[in-house]
């Protein structure tokens, strides 16, 4: 069955520490891959996505995430965090010739202190 | 701009008293999908439909109605809410689908049944 695994529930790091949220999923082929942030009380906003090619993606406000086919892995990272990066982030993955959804992860909840 | 509206945001409701959260798009999307967020569960479809008048069931379906008579719109109905359906409620859209296109999300409703 397919599936997204976002082993964090909570991690809390230091305003300008280095972030890594971890992504597995379990699918038979490459699907597309999503990161999705969630600011308290708002919907959900696209940070960025992988379709094909270069495995190191750019996202908005900063974040990267780099695909590795061989772990099935999609982590996303930030060099440096700030305070308004505190939310929850959800890893989602849409599988190639299939459009009627999405398979979203539990989500991990960032915290961030000064 | 560029959007998907839920009404209500918040809504406190009994047992038994059917309730409807209406979604609502202005980019022409034909996608269109119902998500519920649960603590620890992610996010998991509720319904979805691919263009006026198709709709098929997600995930999660059982206690939900939908419909879709307008491109526009995609209503959520709840004919007799249970306590189990307490939940964060999420209407998205995209162009085509959901995998290959990038989903956009309303800002969310939180419905408790007592």
């Amino acid at each position: 069955a397919q599936s997204v695994t976002q082993p964090d529930i909570h991690i809390t790091v230091s305003e300008g520490a280095s972030l890594e949220l971890r992504c597995n999923y379990s699918y038979g082929a490459t699907p597309y891959l999503f990161w999705y942030v969630q600011s308290p009380g708002q919907g959900l906003q696209l940070l960025l996505k992988y379709f094909s090619g270069d495995t190191l993606v750019q996202g908005i406000k900063g974040f990267e995430a780099e695909f590795k086919r061989s772990q099935s892995s999609f982590n996303l990272r930030k060099p440096s965090v700030h305070w308004s990066d505190a939310a929850e982030y959800f890893c989602a993955v849409g599988p190639r010739g299939g459009y009627n959804k999405l398979i979203f992860g539990a989500g991990t909840r960032l915290a961030v202190h000064p | 701009e560029a959007q998907v509206t839920q009404n209500p945001r918040y809504l406190i409701t009994v047992t038994g008293k059917k309730l409807t959260v209406t979604c609502s798009q202005n980019m022409n999307h034909e996608y269109m999908s119902w998500y519920r967020q649960d603590p620890g569960l992610g996010l998991r479809q509720i319904y979805y439909s691919m263009n006026v008048e198709v709709t098929d069931k997600g995930d999660v379906p059982e206690g939900y109605k939908v419909s879709r008579k307008e491109k526009r719109n995609f209503p959520l109905i709840l004919e007799s809410p249970s306590p189990n359906q307490t939940s964060l409620y999420f209407c998205a859209s995209s162009l085509f689908g959901a995998g290959a296109n990038v989903l956009t999300f309303g800002a969310g409703s939180r419905l408790t049944v007592l």
